[in-house]
């Protein structure tokens, strides 16, 4: 069964353009949760996606936003980027709902000069 | 902010040495999970425990859901050089509203090098 995966790898914007990235999950899994990951702060949680709807949404301003389709693909939108946006931003899919093991995608590399 | 305190910070060991790092919170835990990343990629999951006490075991990892829910460890037998790393726990926090099991909080992370 194929992974996680995610594009692109690699991404460089220049502050105040707008980015979109996407995850597709494992065959068979519902839900799709997204990460930022900076040396900085670490691993922390942005949003959750299962059926379409956004379930659980972390500590970010509202230039971050997501999106599920009824193939459980989901996609995150940066805009207005700020050089703080650059991170490895992670995805992740789970079975179900309630179902705590969580399998990572590769990650995008997101640069942002 | 971060909930789980995970430690060492990083180990230097040499290869065949045995390694233990843990995973401590203040807050009850009804499931940790712990993952390996290694450079540029995501993490990948190693083990996930479920129930209070149990003790699971992949191969040479082993690890350990504390009985009083608030703490995990995560041993390695045998070191080798592929064990490089950083090594995180993870769990999903309950809070008032009931667990958020897609809502996974991290430790700080374990950076492992093995010397040969």
């Amino acid at each position: 069964k194929a992974g996680v995966t995610q594009t692109p790898r690699y991404l460089i914007k220049t502050r105040g353009q707008q980015v979109t990235l996407s995850c597709s999950p494992i065959s068979g899994h519902r839900s799709v949760s997204w990460y930022q990951q900076t040396p900085g702060q670490g691993l922390q949680f942005l949003f959750e996606y299962f059926s379409e709807t956004q379930r659980n949404k972390g500590n970010f301003p509202g230039r971050f936003s997501g999106r599920q389709f009824s193939n459980s693909r989901s996609e995150m939108n940066v805009s207005t980027l700020e050089l703080g946006d650059s991170a490895l931003y992670l995805c992740a899919s789970s079975q179900d709902l309630g179902y705590g093991e969580q399998y990572f995608g590769p990650g995008t590399r997101l640069t942002v000069t | 902010g971060q909930q789980l305190n995970q430690s060492p910070q990083s180990m230097f060991i040499q290869e065949g040495e045995d390694v233990s790092m843990n995973c401590t919170s203040s807050s009850i835990f009804n499931t940790w999970l712990w993952y390996k990343q290694d450079p540029g990629e995501g993490p990948v999951l190693l083990i996930a425990l479920y129930k209070a006490g149990e003790l699971t075991s992949n191969g040479r990892l082993t690890a350990q859901f504390g009985i009083t829910r608030k703490d995990s460890f995560l041993n390695i037998s045998a070191s080798i050089p592929s064990d490089v790393g950083i090594y995180f726990c993870a769990g999903p926090l309950p809070n008032a509203g009931g667990t958020s099991y897609g809502k996974l909080t991290f430790g700080q992370g374990t950076i492992l090098t093995v010397h040969p």
